[in-house]
């Protein structure tokens, strides 16, 4: 088995502020995922990295950085924190699977923005 | 624009009933389906799955059903717990690598 650290488990920031949050994971997976869940809107893909080196936008990338710094580490940058702005980070991992590999989940980043 | 559709938003069932979640979706080229079960204050995780050559998938409690036709599934939860009580989230794969997510349905089992 293998798990996903994130961190901080909570974040929170002022309007404006740069804000970075970190995921790891020991599974030895290839491919990572940032989501942003928001209440009633499911998960909404922000980053995904296929393998080391990779980056790739998905449809929330506006207003976020990513960074693959390595295999088992991937961090997701929040350039400009919008006022009253709350969500949960999740960060997966997969395997390197073009269509039905399971993601394993952390537990979440939980952001608040005064 | 919603790819994958969930209803209801919200469910509460009694203790031994059977809960039942939708889902539905637009791209017939969908072929995989795989539900997540979310508990307050973790992430999501793998509960069962469905490929679209196949009408149902049964796991112990747990059974997708599946309508290729109407573009249509359904989890059903027999003899629900409470410890079922969690959020659901249907998926499907849009193309290589990345998945779609409905909005899940919150569902709660009363004792």
């Amino acid at each position: 088995g293998g798990i996903i650290t994130q961190t901080p488990k909570f974040l929170i920031g002022q309007e404006g502020q740069k804000l970075t949050l970190k995921c790891q994971q020991n599974f030895n997976h290839d491919t990572m995922y940032w989501y942003r869940q928001d209440s009633g809107k499911g998960l909404r893909l922000i980053y995904y990295s296929i393998t080391e080196n990779d980056l790739q936008k998905g449809d929330l990338s506006e207003g976020y950085d990513a960074s693959r710094e390595k295999k088992s580490s991937f961090s997701l940058t929040v350039t400009s924190a919008q006022k009253n702005e709350m969500a949960v980070f999740l960060c997966a991992s997969s395997i390197q699977d073009r269509g039905r590999a399971e993601q394993f989940f952390g537990p979440g980043t939980r952001l608040t923005v005064l | 624009q919603q790819q994958v559709r969930q209803s209801p938003q919200s469910l509460t069932v009694w203790e031994g009933e059977t809960a039942i979640l939708n889902c539905s979706y637009e791209d017939s080229t969908f072929n995989y389906f795989p539900w997540y079960q979310q508990f307050p204050g973790e992430g999501p995780a793998l509960l069962i799955s469905i490929s679209s050559v196949s009408d149902k998938k049964e796991d112990g409690r747990f059974t997708i059903f599946f309508n290729k036709r109407e573009k249509k599934l359904s989890l059903h939860i027999t003899d629900s717990q409470p410890g079922d009580s969690a959020t659901y989230f249907c998926a499907a794969p849009p193309g290589n690598y990345k998945y779609v997510f409905g909005a899940g349905t919150r569902l709660k089992v009363i004792a």
